[in-house]
């Protein structure tokens, strides 16, 4: 089974915090995306990657930087948090370019 | 860039009745079209998923068809029941251009009544 972890369910921080979420999968894939899930907007896509040390932007990276170093862990970090990035972050991960994508649980961010 | 969307935002069906949602597409190279469902308070995951090669697709009560010169496609769920309900997404994967990327639609909540 293919197991997709985020390290936190909810976290609650302060406009201007730097925020680091992480992400690690078990299968040895080579692609990882961090997706932000918002009401009536969908999954949108804010980074990907292809490979380690590789990334590239979605549709919607500004206020975002991601971070992998190691072929299993993809990190989205908020530079300064702001409080219209309060939502539920997603990650996944996929074997090939077109295969199927697994989730994480997700982790609920709440910016005060 | 690619541009998903899909209808209607909401739904509700009778237990045993089908349901139908749909979705466009702008970009004519995209070529692979998966259908995602999220139940409440958990992740989303693959239900189906079809080809630019194939016209239609079924696993069980499940079904998906895709007409490439409308750019557009549809799931189709037959005799539901209530474990159907949740929140179902469509994507399309796109090469145009420099955009190699599963877009999302912007989902439909599925009802099913007892």
């Amino acid at each position: 089974d293919v197991k997709v972890t985020q390290s936190s369910r909810y976290l609650v921080k302060r406009t201007g915090e730097k925020v680091f979420l992480e992400c690690v999968q078990d299968m040895d894939h080579e692609n990882m995306f961090w997706y932000r899930q918002d009401p009536g907007l969908g999954l949108r896509l804010i980074y990907f990657s292809y490979d380690v040390k590789m990334k590239e932007k979605g549709d919607i990276p500004e206020g975002y930087s991601v971070s992998r170093e190691k072929k299993e862990r993809f990190s989205l970090i908020l530079e300064s948090a702001s409080t219209n990035q309060t939502s539920m972050y997603l990650c996944a991960s996929s074997k090939g370019i077109q295969e199927t994508q697994y989730f994480g649980p997700g982790t609920r961010l709440l910016v005060l | 860039g690619e541009n998903v969307e899909q209808h209607p935002s909401t739904l509700s069906v009778q237990e045993g009745d089908s349901a139908v949602i749909k979705c466009t597409y702008s970009d004519s190279a995209s070529n692979y079209f998966p259908w995602y469902k999220q139940e409440l308070g958990k992740r989303p995951q693959l239900i189906i998923d079809i080809r630019s090669n194939v016209g239609e697709k079924k696993d069980q009560r499940i079904a998906v068809t895709l007409n490439k010169t409308a750019k557009h496609f549809s799931l189709h769920i037959t005799e539901t029941q209530p474990e159907d309900s949740a929140v179902y997404f469509c994507a399309a994967y796109s090469f145009s251009g420099s955009a190699r990327q599963l877009t999302f639609g912007s989902g439909t909540q599925l009802t099913v009544l007892p």
